[in-house]
């Protein structure tokens, strides 16, 4: 079936600095990517959609400047949370929208620790 | 986005089928009914979709109301590899995204 990808699987940063976690459609293009974030025995919270060779789209509520979205191939999506502070530590899980289809998959999420 | 109802936990015994509810009574024509379940810190998987007829795959079925305002998953035979929480989610496809709810959080016990 479909896959989709996140790397690393997790990280651990310091507070202040940045991190970047990738997600891959590895058998499948995608324009559409979306991108999660998830707190212990929480649900799915949407943080933006991604959309290859345009600006992400931010929910509210969510800083576009400090969880930068780069999409800038059919198959690759990337998150940046910059200055990282440990609020920030989460579950974060990417989604991509196959192009034919439109079923939605999900990574395997990256567990982000700021310390 | 139209929203879902679902119940909050669910128990089932191993070996035997699995009725799982949700009710989207403000689901509008266009709107496809899908489901995803997440196991333990992973990330969610589909598990099947359906717009009016109900729908069978490997995995599940989807029995959808003749008027669209409730939906059930029915999980044939529970194994304890289907504990996870369920997400029933509604969706229109091109130029929409995935909600999630709060789910129903399957227990299987032997």
């Amino acid at each position: 079936g479909a896959v989709v990808s996140q790397h690393p699987s997790w990280v651990i940063c310091k507070s202040g600095t940045s991190v970047k976690i990738e997600c891959r459609s590895l058998d499948f293009q995608a324009t559409t990517m979306f991108w999660y974030r998830q707190f212990p025995k929480q649900s799915l919270m949407l943080m933006a959609t991604s959309n290859e060779g345009s600006k992400a789209t931010y929910e509210q509520g969510v800083e576009k400047d400090k969880f930068l979205i780069n999409h800038a191939s059919l198959t690759l999506s990337t998150l940046t949370v910059t200055s990282a502070h440990p609020e920030d530590s989460s579950f974060y899980i990417c989604s991509a929208r196959r192009n034919s289809g439109n079923t939605i998959y999900f990574g395997e999420g990256s567990w982000l620790t700021v310390v | 986005d139209a929203k879902t109802t679902q119940p909050n936990s669910m128990e089932s015994n191993e070996e035997e089928p699995v009725h799982l509810p949700c009710n989207h009574s403000t689901i509008s024509g266009t709107d496809y009914i899908h489901w995803y379940r997440q196991l333990p810190s992973q990330g969610p998987e589909y598990v099947i979709h359906g717009l009016t007829s109900n729908v069978n795959n490997r995995m599940a079925s989807l029995a959808i109301a003749e008027d669209r305002k409730s939906s059930t998953l029915i999980l044939h035979r529970a194994t304890l590899r289907d504990a996870a929480v369920y997400y029933c989610i509604l969706y229109t496809g091109t130029a929409s995204k995935l909600t999630f709810g709060t789910g129903t959080r399957l227990q299987v016990t032997l």
